[in-house]
């Protein structure tokens, strides 16, 4: 069966410092795998997806995200955090012709 | 461009009540629809998706039901609310082209079961 692991529940982070969220998974066949944010009562919003290709994939806001296929991991990374950084984010991983599986979520604070 | 809307964006309904939320998809064709549920501010819990018109797919047993009368209407019922319906759901579509594409979701809707 198809998984997506967020081992972190919350992490904190300074502002300006660099940010690694954390997302393993487990699926059969390659993997589309994808970040997503959430804003406190709004809806989710896409940040980046790797397909195939550059194990590097950049996207919006200044995040990147890492393909590691033998770790089996896509960690979302910025350089430098902002306070405005602050939300909800969702690893989600597309098996072959299924709906997206999500992770829990893990909750970015940025302090100034 | 596309857009997704959503509504109500907050409903309260007392327990054994019904419950109808609606979702459209503008500027796009035979898209794949999804409704989601989180519970708590934390996960996604998928509830129905659909992949043309009058095709639901049920993904968890529970007391909600899905249509979809056109090709770009979603609609979450319930005949009669649980306490445990309370929770923020999300509709949700991509493109056509089978169903592991990416995701955009429309705004929400709260619903608070009292």
């Amino acid at each position: 069966a198809q998984s997506v692991a967020q081992p972190e529940d919350q992490v904190n982070v300074a502002e300006g410092n660099p940010l690694t969220v954390k997302c393993t998974y487990s699926v059969s066949g390659n993997p589309y795998l994808f970040w997503y944010v959430q804003y406190p009562n709004r809806g989710l919003q896409f940040l980046l997806k790797y397909i195939t290709g550059d194990n590097l994939v950049k996207g919006s806001y200044g995040f990147e995200a890492e393909f590691n296929k033998s770790q089996t991991s896509f960690h979302l990374k910025k350089p430098s955090a902002l306070v405005s950084d602050s939300a909800l984010y969702f690893c989600a991983v597309s098996p072959l012709n299924t709906p997206l599986v999500f992770g829990k979520g893990t909750r970015l604070s940025v302090i100034a | 461009s596309q857009t997704i809307h959503q509504w109500p964006a907050t409903l309260v309904q007392p327990v054994g009540s019904p419950l109808s939320l609606e979702c459209t998809v503008e500027g796009t064709s035979n898209p794949n629809l999804y409704w989601y549920r989180q519970a708590a501010g934390r996960g996604l819990q998928l509830l129905f998706y659909s992949v043309g018109i009058g095709q639901i797919s049920s993904e968890v047993p529970q007391n909600l039901s899905a249509s979809r009368p056109q090709d770009r209407q979603f609609i979450l019922s319930s005949k009669k609310l649980l306490l445990s319906d309370s929770g923020f759901y999300l509709c949700a579509w991509s493109s056509g082209q089978g169903l592991g594409g990416e995701l955009f979701f429309g705004e929400g809707s709260r619903l608070t079961v009292l």
